[in-house]
């Protein structure tokens, strides 16, 4: 099994450009999670997604950012436009409601905002 | 008051020592808990899920105190490939959220 797959792996942009971040969950789970990790503030959840739905937003930092779920095999995190202090790492997680609450994350995406 | 405490460290210990990291939460409903852990540059992986009752697995002891609201993992005969940040994860009630402590940096020497 593949696992979770992110795309790309490293980013560097300048600030002011859209930034998009991908992630094909592990086939045949239905959550999707999507985080954000730095040095001052650890792992913290953006938005997760049940069945394509997105369920809780209230991570999102602003409305720089946002994200989507077109099928169960494909998720998309914008940001528009990048600034500097959006420097991170981006992971992504998924997980299969009916078996287990275990979270399989993907090799994340480290993000530079120049 | 954050919603999930951690020491930082790092514990430095040598090899064979046995080291604990407790980790606090401030919401006494929170229904699940686990132990990840992350290598440097890498993704978090499950360590081991905490149960009320307490679990082991191998060298790995976890265990919950729900009255007081901390959870603590316990490795015994500590080896250089531990060395990593574990992360202990709280799930509020009624959610699939995981709310993530910032770590406890492990070192292992030899």
């Amino acid at each position: 099994d593949a696992g979770v797959i992110q795309s790309p792996r490293h980013e560097v942009t300048e600030m002011g450009q859209e930034v998009t971040l991908r992630c094909k969950p592990i086939s045949g789970h239905n959550s999707l999670f999507w985080y954000r990790q730095t040095m001052m503030r650890g792992l913290e959840l953006l938005i997760y997604f049940n069945n394509n739905v997105p369920i809780d937003d209230s991570g999102m930092p602003e409305d720089r950012f946002s994200a989507k779920m077109p099928n169960a095999s494909f998720s998309t995190l914008k940001i528009q436009p990048s600034e500097p202090r959006d420097s991170a790492v981006y992971f992504c997680a998924s997980r299969d409601q009916g078996a287990s609450h275990e979270q399989y994350f993907g090799p994340g995406t480290r993000l530079t905002v120049t | 008051r954050k919603e999930v405490e951690q020491d930082p460290g790092p514990f430095n210990v040598p090899e064979g020592a046995t080291v604990a990291f407790n980790c606090t939460y401030s919401n006494s409903a929170s229904q699940s808990f686990f132990w990840y852990r992350q290598d440097c540059r890498k993704e978090p992986k499950l360590l081991m899920s905490v149960y009320s009752s307490g679990n082991e697995d191998g060298r790995f002891t976890a265990q919950l105190n729900r009255a007081s609201q901390y959870i603590s993992l316990l490795i015994r005969d500590s080896k250089l490939s531990d060395s990593a940040t574990y992360l202990c994860v709280v799930t509020p009630p009624g959610t699939y959220k995981y709310i993530f402590g910032t770590g406890t940096r492990l070192k292992v020497l030899a």
